[in-house]
């Protein structure tokens, strides 16, 4: 079956730290997977993707790598910040089909 | 100026009621989506619609119907309220079915009491 899960729910971190965030999937025909922020009260934030043809892409401050051997997805923030608490989730797409969410890993930032 | 806007923020009603919540967005658009987020925060898509055509409809009850007037509008109505409907509904666009990134609304959270 599909399944894009979490390996912990709960990550927490001090101010100036990196966080790494972890996340596996199944299905190897996965082409596309994203990761999304998503802070109390709100929705879900685009922060970064990356596509199966890679293994590697970096934004600002992040950071998520795709290794396809082990269908293991990650994200890392550099010099967590405390506006970085929030929700994160990864998801997974298929060509033109649905985009399935994990279930989430809580990020908490402390001074 | 708030690319994908939802009302109500906040839906509180009693179970057996029938209520709708608004979805705009102004991107430009062509495709809208309805997410449901339970209490675990799991998000899982109900309903896309592309150009007002209903594209995909995820096993979701009869008495969930969406209505899409135009490409920038999706509404969700919900018929005879029960108490496991009680989450938050997120609308989300894209600028079409194969368009990766979706831009996701601030929610509704839907209490029924």
């Amino acid at each position: 079956g599909e399944s894009v899960g979490l390996h912990l729910p709960t990550l927490s971190v001090q101010e100036g730290d990196n966080s790494i965030i972890n996340c596996a999937y199944s299905n190897s025909a996965s082409d596309y997977f994203i990761w999304y922020k998503q802070e109390s009260g709100k929705g879900p934030q685009f922060i970064i993707d990356i596509r199966s043809n890679m293994d590697k892409r970096q934004g600002q401050r992040v950071t998520v790598l795709l290794n396809k051997t082990v269908k293991h997805l990650s994200l890392q923030i550099a010099a967590t910040q405390p506006g970085d608490s929030a929700v994160y989730f990864c998801a997974e797409k298929r060509g033109f089909q649905k985009l399935v969410f994990g279930t989430g890993t809580r990020l908490l930032v402390s001074p | 100026d708030t690319a994908v806007s939802q009302t109500p923020k906040y839906l509180v009603t009693q179970m057996g009621n029938d209520k709708s919540i608004k979805c705009e967005q102004n991107l430009g658009h062509d495709t809208m989506y309805w997410y449901k987020q339970d209490s675990k925060k799991f998000l899982k898509i109900m309903f896309s619609y592309n150009n007002k055509e209903l594209i995909i409809n995820e096993t979701v009850p009869n008495r969930f119907s969406p209505k899409s007037p135009d490409k920038a509008h999706l509404n969700l109505h919900i018929n005879s309220l029960e108490l496991g409907d009680s989450a938050v509904y997120f609308c989300a666009s894209s600028q079409d079915p194969g368009e990766d990134t979706q831009y996701f609304g601030p929610g509704t959270r839907l209490t029924v009491l």
